[in-house]
C-alpha cells in the first residue's frame, strides 16, 4: 500500500516568508508525528496528533511554527516568518494506533530560508 | 534527561567485513529502542523495535541486541548495498509520545 507522503519535496524561501509544508499519512493511521532533521544531526519531535487534536505540542520550538490536522487525515506544519535556522528536513510519520505502535515515514520536505 | 548516543559517527567497511554499530540510552523508564535505516534523500525506514533486555531481532545480514544500557546493530558480510544511515531512537515513559534520535552512523561499503 501507499506510504506516507509529503509535499513539497523540496522548498527554497526567503527569510521572513510563511511556508505550509504538507503531510499525507498512510490510511487508516490515527497517529500523526512530525519531526525536524537538521544537517548531521537527529531528529527532532515537534508535534504529536491522535485524530485531530494535538495531546503533545511539546517540541514547537517557538511560536512561529504550528500545525493542524484535518479529517483524520492530512496535516500540515506552518512555519511564519522564517529565519535561517529553520533550514532542515521536515519528515512526517504515522502509525497505526498510538505512539506503542511503529511510526513509518515519508521522504520530508528539504527547506531552505536564504 | 532522556539521551541517545551513536557511535561510531562514520564506518568505512570492506565487502563481507562484519562489524557492529552501537547505541547508548539514558532514559526514565525504556519503551522501546528502535532502528532504522536512512538512505541519502529519504526518509528514515524501519528495521527492528525491541522491548526488553536480552532481546534480539534479526533481518537477514543485520541483527540487533539490546542491554539495560545499549543496543547493537550487528552487520554479518556487508554488501555495498547496505551502505546507508544507521538510525536508533528510544521511547521512554517520560516521552511517551516521540521518539528520541541518536545522530545516526553514517555506513559505507565497499567492494
Amino acid at each position: 500500500g501507499a506510504g506516507v507522503s509529503q509535499s513539497p519535496s523540496n522548498k527554497v524561501t526567503e527569510k521572513g516568508k510563511d511556508v505550509e509544508l504538507r503531510c499525507d499519512p498512510i490510511s487508516g493511521h490515527t497517529a500523526l508525528y512530525w519531526y525536524r532533521q537538521r544537517l548531521g544531526q537527529g531528529l527532532e519531535f515537534l508535534i504529536y496528533f491522535q485524530g485531530n487534536s494535538a495531546p503533545d505540542k511539546s517540541g514547537l520550538p517557538s511560536d512561529r511554527f504550528s500545525a493542524e490536522r484535518t479529517g483524520g487525515s492530512v496535516s500540515t506544519l506552518t512555519i511564519q516568518r522564517t529565519q535561517q535556522e529553520d533550514s532542515a528536513v521536515y519528515l512526517c510519520a504515522s502509525s497505526r494506533g498510538g505512539p506503542q505502535e511503529t511510526q513509518y515515514f515519508g521522504p520530508g520536505t528539504r527547506l531552505l530560508v536564504l | 534527561e532522556d539521551q541517545v548516543t551513536q557511535s561510531p559517527e562514520a564506518l568505512r567497511l570492506q565487502e563481507g567485513e562484519s562489524s557492529s554499530l552501537n547505541c547508548s540510552y539514558t532514559v526514565s523508564g525504556l519503551r522501546g529502542l528502535f532502528w532504522y535505516r536512512q538512505d541519502p534523500g529519504k526518509g528514515p525506514e524501519f528495521l527492528f523495535t525491541l522491548y526488553s533486555a536480552g532481546e534480539e531481532k534479526e533481518k537477514e545480514r543485520l541483527k540487533a541486541t539490546l542491554t539495560k544500557k545499549e543496543s547493537f546493530l550487528h552487520i554479518t558480510a556487508p554488501k555495498p548495498e547496505d551502505s546507508a544511515t544507521y538510525l536508533c531512537a528510544v521511547r521512554s515513559s517520560g516521552g511517551y509520545n516521540k521518539l528520541i534520535f541518536g545522530a545516526g552512523t553514517r555506513l559505507a561499503v565497499h567492494p
